[in-house]
């Protein structure tokens, strides 16, 4: 079954440190996101990419990077982590055309 | 940025009646509207979309309604149970920029009373 798959599913980081959140994707769509949800905020756009090789900023991208090494995976990157990036973070996937995105498991990061 | 503004962000209603929440956005030239639902722990999931071509669809105990003219979508929760309690967020696309991707409200939590 198509799916979205992200890793890891809980994470507790130092700040300073480095964060790499991961997401993979079977459903072959072209574009994939990154969100963060937290509570008041609804879903924050972080970075997109269109495909492999890709990357965009979305609405919030201060302090993070995001790498589209193929179509299957994208990353979201936390160079120096701060606790301000304590969140609920969600991947997604969705096609070209306009319809509805699939959407990750969701990482819970934690940066003390 | 673009937004998609969206109330009420709390609801509370009793089981068996209707729970509505509204959306505005703010580009013309969107033409898909999803709504997802959100239970705790979960990741958001899509009950129910309409295109620009319709003005409404129901699904399931579900209706949206498109106006495409005010610029406002809205969904209704007919009969309310207690498991239609989560998180629901509206989403619009494409946005003004052109790119596709969705625009989310803020989100409605919604508690449905027994």
């Amino acid at each position: 079954e198509a799916a979205v798959t992200q890793s890891p599913r809980n994470k507790v980081a130092v700040t300073g440190g480095k964060v790499t959140l991961s997401c993979n994707q079977t459903n072959n769509h072209n574009n994939m996101y990154w969100y963060r949800q937290d509570t008041g905020h609804g879903l924050r756009l972080i970075h997109y990419s269109y495909g492999a090789g890709s990357t965009e900023k979305g609405d919030i991208p201060d302090g993070y990077k995001a790498s589209r090494p193929s179509q299957e995976n994208f990353s979201l990157i936390l160079e120096l982590a701060t606790p301000s990036q304590t969140s609920v973070y969600f991947c997604a996937s969705g096609d070209n055309a306009n319809s509805d995105y699939t959407f990750g498991s969701g990482t819970r990061l934690l940066v003390i | 940025g673009e937004q998609v503004e969206q109330l009420p962000s709390i609801l509370r209603v009793q089981e068996g009646s209707s729970a509505s929440i509204n959306c505005t956005y703010e580009n013309s030239a969107s033409n898909y509207f999803p709504w997802y639902k959100q239970e705790p722990g979960e990741n958001p999931k899509l009950i129910i979309d309409i295109r620009s071509n319709m003005e409404r669809k129901q699904t399931q105990g579900l209706i949206v309604l498109l106006d495409k003219k005010a610029k406002r979508f809205s969904l209704h929760i007919t009969d309310t149970q207690p498991g239609d309690s989560a998180m629901y967020f509206c989403a619009a696309s494409p946005s003004s920029s052109g790119s596709w991707q969705l625009i989310f409200g803020s989100g409605t939590q919604l508690t449905v009373m027994p």
